[in-house]
């Protein structure tokens, strides 16, 4: 299947810092991606949708102006996750849509972020 | 509300035995059905997917079923082995760029 790649896979960082985790869709091109939020042993919570060369759609309760999200090129997407507090320790997963292959969706490898 | 709902949360079955996951949906306007298998740690993996046009599709040992009319679909695997132990998620969406809707969840133990 379609490949898409997903840095740092673990991150650290001190509180008050920011964070940019990358997504990149390896062999397709990508018209839309999704952010994802795992926490332990729960499902996957959708944080916005990412459409190449315009704004990022947001969910309801995701605060924009904290997770910055950056569609650049159609296999680049980039998660800025701004002043982080320990809260915003957690699994973030992107996903990609290829839509040569009927808008199949693959996920990246997701990134380990914790806020110490 | 949630719009995809999947059973049983958790589920132990025997190394060789069949591992049956159930979904269901709400929104008629859903017409991509597909699994993802997750390992602990791991992004998710996409396993089988399903349109419904189609009752059933097979690939190894993984199977979907699909009823348009009770608005369900499920995944078997069979001969389940110990290294199908993971969570698995079903999800649904529109066609298009729209983002995947997925259930809780079902974490799958096989046991020797």
């Amino acid at each position: 299947g379609a490949v898409v790649s997903q840095h740092p896979s673990r991150v650290i960082c001190k509180s008050g810092t920011s964070v940019k985790i990358e997504c990149r869709s390896l062999d397709f091109q990508a018209t839309t991606m999704f952010w994802y939020r795992q926490f332990p042993k729960q499902s996957l919570m959708l944080m916005a949708t990412s459409n190449e060369g315009s704004k990022a759609t947001y969910e309801q309760g995701v605060e924009k102006d904290k997770f910055l999200i950056n569609h650049a090129s159609l296999t680049l997407s980039t998660l800025t996750v701004t002043s982080a507090h320990p809260e915003d320790s957690s699994f973030y997963i992107c996903s990609a849509a290829d839509r040569e292959s009927g808008n199949t969706i693959y996920f990246g490898e997701g990134s380990w972020l914790t806020v110490v | 509300q949630q719009q995809v709902k999947q059973s049983p949360q958790s589920l132990i079955v025997q190394k060789g035995g069949i591992s049956i996951i159930n979904c269901a949906y709400e929104n008629t306007a859903f017409d991509y059905f597909p699994w993802y298998q997750q390992f602990p740690g791991k992004g998710p993996a996409l396993l089988i997917a399903i349109r419904p046009d189609v009752s059933e599709k097979k690939e190894g040992r993984f199977t979907i079923s699909f009823n348009k009319s009770a608005k369900q679909f499920s995944l078997h695997i069979m001969d389940s082995q110990p290294g199908d132990s993971a969570t698995y998620f079903c999800a649904a969406s529109t066609y298009g760029n729209t983002p995947l809707v997925f259930g809780k969840g079902t974490r799958l133990s096989v046991i020797a």
